[in-house]
């Protein structure tokens, strides 16, 4: 299995709050991404890093921001939670070594805002 | 932009049954496909790619999907279903230089049963 872990694991918080989650990786990709999965739409990608300090958004990036300050850590904020961002997030890591490589997840964070 | 279809979203079948999950994509260039699976409470894992070739791609734990580019297709089967085949499936597309980003389907759950 890919060298990812996320934490925390599950967080319950209240509207309005700052949360920030963690995606570690141990495995040097140079590619990470932040997913939220919600029932009926599969994953969407929130943002994604393609090198530290160089991110970019994804399809559902609003009231989201990242940082990648090192290769192996990607953080993914939410800067004054909203209860429509209730989720569950997925990290992802890919290689860069053509078109061809798969994205590898970790094990998710389940956020409840309350 | 590139968008995909999963035709069901949930199929229930009996152990031992043969299963087939439809997928259908939308692109304008050429595309990358993926078939991910995710058990209860775990990230997802990746059960079989398309990149180029033969249209028969073989993965892991027996399933295998067929590629149809008249049809725009990317169709999951199996011809023998466990019990721990109980997962939801996910299919998923990329498109060539893209910072090997994915876009998902809604997922289909296939519940097996005894």
């Amino acid at each position: 299995d890919a060298g990812i872990t996320q934490s925390p694991r599950h967080k319950v918080t209240e509207t309005g709050t700052p949360v920030t989650l963690r995606c570690h990786q141990t495995e040097n990709h140079r590619y990470m991404y932040w997913y939220r999965q919600d029932p009926g739409h599969g994953l969407r990608l929130i943002h994604y890093s393609y090198g530290v300090k160089d991110t970019d958004k994804g399809e559902v990036s609003d009231g989201y921001s990242v940082s990648r300050s090192k290769t192996e850590d990607f953080l993914l904020t939410l800067e004054s939670a909203t209860s429509s961002q209730t989720s569950v997030y997925f990290c992802a890591i890919s290689e860069d070594l053509g078109d061809n490589q798969p994205q590898h997840f970790g094990d998710g964070t389940r956020l409840s805002i309350l | 932009a590139q968008s995909v279809t999963q035709l069901d979203s949930q199929v229930p079948v009996f152990e031992e049954a043969p299963v087939e999950l439809r997928c259908n994509y939308s692109s304008s260039v050429s595309v990358y496909l993926f078939w991910y699976v995710q058990y209860p409470n775990q990230g997802l894992q990746l059960l079989l790619k398309y990149l180029s070739g033969s249209t028969l791609v073989k993965g892991i734990n027996g399933f295998e999907a067929e590629f149809n580019k008249s049809q725009t297709s990317f169709h999951l089967r199996k011809p023998s279903v466990h019990i721990s085949d109980t997962a939801e499936y996910f299919c998923a597309v990329s498109v060539p230089r893209n910072d090997y980003k994915l876009s998902f389907g809604a997922g289909t759950t296939v519940t097996v049963r005894a």
